[in-house]
């Protein structure tokens, strides 16, 4: 079983529409991350969760809410989006969010902004 | 201003030889690189990491290579196989700006596609 499981991988979106992607991770893990990866560019941290507590939000428009239930759940709850936001959405995961440790990622969602 | 930079968009290597990845980061604060692999419709997948008060790290085939006073680290496949054919991603990991202490964040290159040819 894939340790970190998002969905849905494909999302077509209208810019008024609203939509939550899923993320779910199976490692016992205690740090959460959404990155962005937009076409010829690295991937951007959006957001950061530790124990369910949002500790980073790294300069992202508030049209991206993200939602972390528990440590082993994470949303992100888009919506009013831009073409623009048009990317892949990854999420990962650590066992804690010191330095060093590997993160683990999903396959992401390609999301299409028309 | 890319604080990681992965300068090589490809690379292709013949199938037995060695592949060598370079990157560069400009940032002296970083204090570990990790590299991952990602292929196609799949996320990044964890390679191999090194402290920055290492200059090498190596596990099985993959050499990490640490040059701190260029700021300049190397990944070393031998002997590549066609199943390594991936983009691999160079990250570093610092202290985020802004941030509490403890508050690391991983900054990545954008990546080198290599090829493994038969």
């Amino acid at each position: 079983e894939t340790g970190v499981t998002q969905t849905p991988r494909h999302l077509v979106m209208g810019m008024t529409n609203k939509k939550s992607l899923k993320c779910e991770q199976h490692l016992g893990h205690n740090a959460m991350y959404w990155y962005k990866q937009s076409a010829k560019k690295p991937l951007e941290l959006m957001f950061v969760y530790n124990f369910k507590e949002q500790t980073e939000n790294n300069s992202v428009p508030s049209r991206f809410s993200p939602e972390c239930p528990n440590s082993s759940h994470l949303f992100l709850h888009l919506h009013t989006l831009q073409p623009e936001d048009s990317a892949l959405y990854l999420c990962a995961s650590s066992q804690t969010k010191t330095s060093g440790q590997p993160q683990h990622f999903g396959d992401g969602t390609r999301l299409s902004i028309l | 201003d890319q604080q990681v930079k992965q300068n090589s968009p490809s690379l292709s290597v013949q199938e037995g030889r060695i592949s060598i990845l370079n990157c560069d980061y400009t940032n002296s604060m970083f204090d570990y690189f990790l590299w991952y692999k990602k292929y196609p419709a799949e996320g990044p997948t964890f390679l191999i990491s090194i402290s920055s008060i290492k200059d090498k790290n190596e596990d099985g085939r993959f050499t990490v290579f640490l040059n701190k006073s260029a700021k300049h680290l190397s990944l070393h496949i031998v002997p590549s196989q066609p199943g390594d054919s991936a983009v691999y991603f160079c990250a570093a990991s610092g202290i985020l700006r802004n941030s509490g202490a403890g508050s690391y964040q991983l900054t990545f290159g954008k990546g080198t596609k290599l090829s493994v040819i038969p």
